[in-house]
């Protein structure tokens, strides 16, 4: 999987917007951008992922650039609860087999109240 | 009802020993993983599992087996542990590559 790169970590206000940045320069046509969210104590949960759109769900959205070599996961009111390690991650889709999740450090994103 | 669930949750023992982590998943997937994260919460993939077949084997001594009984099931088995397994050990499971992957709440190891 390509490498990505992000803020060790960052700091936000309660019931603000948060825009974590990911950069990729290296992301292949194929590969996928997920992001997972570590929260205090628990395993990683699936935020979301897209490949070239800007995606939406429940939870957050995706900003990804015209290039691909960036993308931005937006929370759009942030409370306490999100206060946890972001992790982005770049997955090839070969169509078969299976492989996992390539996690770097990630942002370490702190809420203050 | 818990989508990933592992079994224990705490477990600590004593260097040499063989200890067994077990996992289920009620999601009908056909992937299943483990993963370690360590004191410097660097989470790196063991093994994953597709359809009971072996589909990665990283780096890891083999005093780590995965088994896997069904498709629900991964366990992972460590034989004459070491101070340095201490770490979280995560199961996931995945319907596909670039489906989201679900996690359990993970098992702390302590080797004593």
């Amino acid at each position: 999987d390509a490498k990505t790169t992000q803020p060790n970590s960052m700091e936000s206000n309660e019931e603000e917007p948060v825009h974590l940045p990911c950069n990729h320069s290296t992301i292949s046509g194929t590969d996928y951008i997920h992001w997972y969210r570590q929260l205090p104590s628990q395993g990683p949960e699936y935020v979301i992922h897209g490949l070239t759109s800007n995606v939406n769900n429940r939870m957050a959205s995706l900003a990804i650039a015209e290039d691909r070599k960036s993308s931005t996961l937006i929370l759009h009111r942030a409370t306490l609860r999100d206060a946890a390690v972001y992790y982005c991650i770049l997955r090839e889709y070969s169509g078969g087999g299976a492989d996992g999740l390539t996690f770097g450090k990630g942002t370490h994103l702190i809420i203050q109240p | 009802d818990t989508a990933v669930s592992q079994t224990p949750k705490y477990l600590v023992t004593q260097m040499g020993n063989d200890k067994s982590i077990k996992c289920e998943q009620n999601l009908g997937h056909d992937t299943m993983y483990w993963y370690k994260q360590d004191s410097k919460k660097f989470l790196k993939i063991m093994f994953s599992y597709n359809n009971k077949e072996l589909i990665i084997n990283e780096t890891v001594p083999n005093r780590f087996s995965p088994k896997s009984p069904d498709k629900a099931h991964l366990n992972l088995h460590i034989n004459s542990l070491e101070l340095g397994d201490s770490a979280v050990y995560f199961c996931a499971s995945a319907a596909g590559q670039n489906t989201e992957a679900f996690f359990g709440q993970g098992t702390r190891l302590t080797v004593v």
